[in-house]
């Protein structure tokens, strides 16, 4: 998996918009980009992929800018249960046997005030 | 509820005690993994599975002891735990190992004691 660097932590409040950006510089041709969320003692969830442009789901919106070394998870009027860690993973899901050991970083925990 | 199932939810074990963890999906995937998640730290991966086989063994000390009979079930068999075992012990399954959009249990919460 490429490395991935995100901020560790971010606050926000309740009806604002939400934009986590997850750097990734040696992102290869073939990784995708994918974003999982986590509350406190449950396994991670996964939240949307992209590999380039624009991916929108009901619970997010993934940009993707044209070189790829990076990319915003955005999350529209965040409330307090949005408050999680939130990770972003960049490989090849085409790898076949031996591929993607699916490791992840520590993420970044959102803070969602009232 | 995401289509993986772990029992139990929570674990109290003694550290001369064996325990086994469970975990299980009927989503027609390929590749199981176990995660160890303690208070406050990223997730560690511990293993991989594809296709019933160990593709990844993450340096885990010989106390904890995988077993997938089949790509529907992995097995944790504990024996001679430490306290600072303890921890959230979170399986995951996806279609083939690599597949990033994996699906998560709801992890057994252990207490070494």
């Amino acid at each position: 998996l490429a490395k991935t660097t995100q901020p560790i932590s971010m606050d926000s409040y309740e009806g604002q918009e939400v934009n986590i950006t997850c750097s990734h510089n040696n992102i290869a041709t073939n990784d995708y980009i994918t974003w999982y969320q986590q509350f406190p003692s449950q396994g991670p969830r996964f939240i949307i992929q992209g590999y380039k442009t624009k991916v929108t789901n009901e619970v997010a919106s993934l940009f993707i800018p044209a070189d790829r070394k990076s990319s915003t998870l955005s999350l529209p009027r965040v409330s307090l249960s949005d408050t999680a860690v939130y990770y972003c993973l960049v490989g090849d899901i085409l790898v076949g046997e031996y591929g993607n050991k699916l490791v992840f970083g520590a993420g970044t925990i959102l803070r969602v005030k009232s | 509820e995401t289509g993986v199932t772990q029992t139990p939810r929570h674990l109290v074990m003694g550290m001369t005690n064996k325990k086994s963890l469970k975990c299980e999906q009927h989503l027609g995937h390929n590749a199981m993994y176990w995660y160890k998640q303690s208070a406050k730290k990223p997730l560690e991966l511990m293993f991989v599975y594809n296709f019933k086989e160990q593709t990844e063994n993450n340096s885990v000390p010989s106390r904890f002891s995988p077993e997938c009979p089949n790509s529907s079930h992995l097995f944790l068999h504990l024996h001679t735990l430490q306290p600072e075992d303890s921890a959230l012990y979170l399986c995951a399954s996806s279609q083939e190992s690599g597949d990033l959009g994996a699906f998560f249990g709801q992890g057994t919460r252990l207490t070494v004691v």
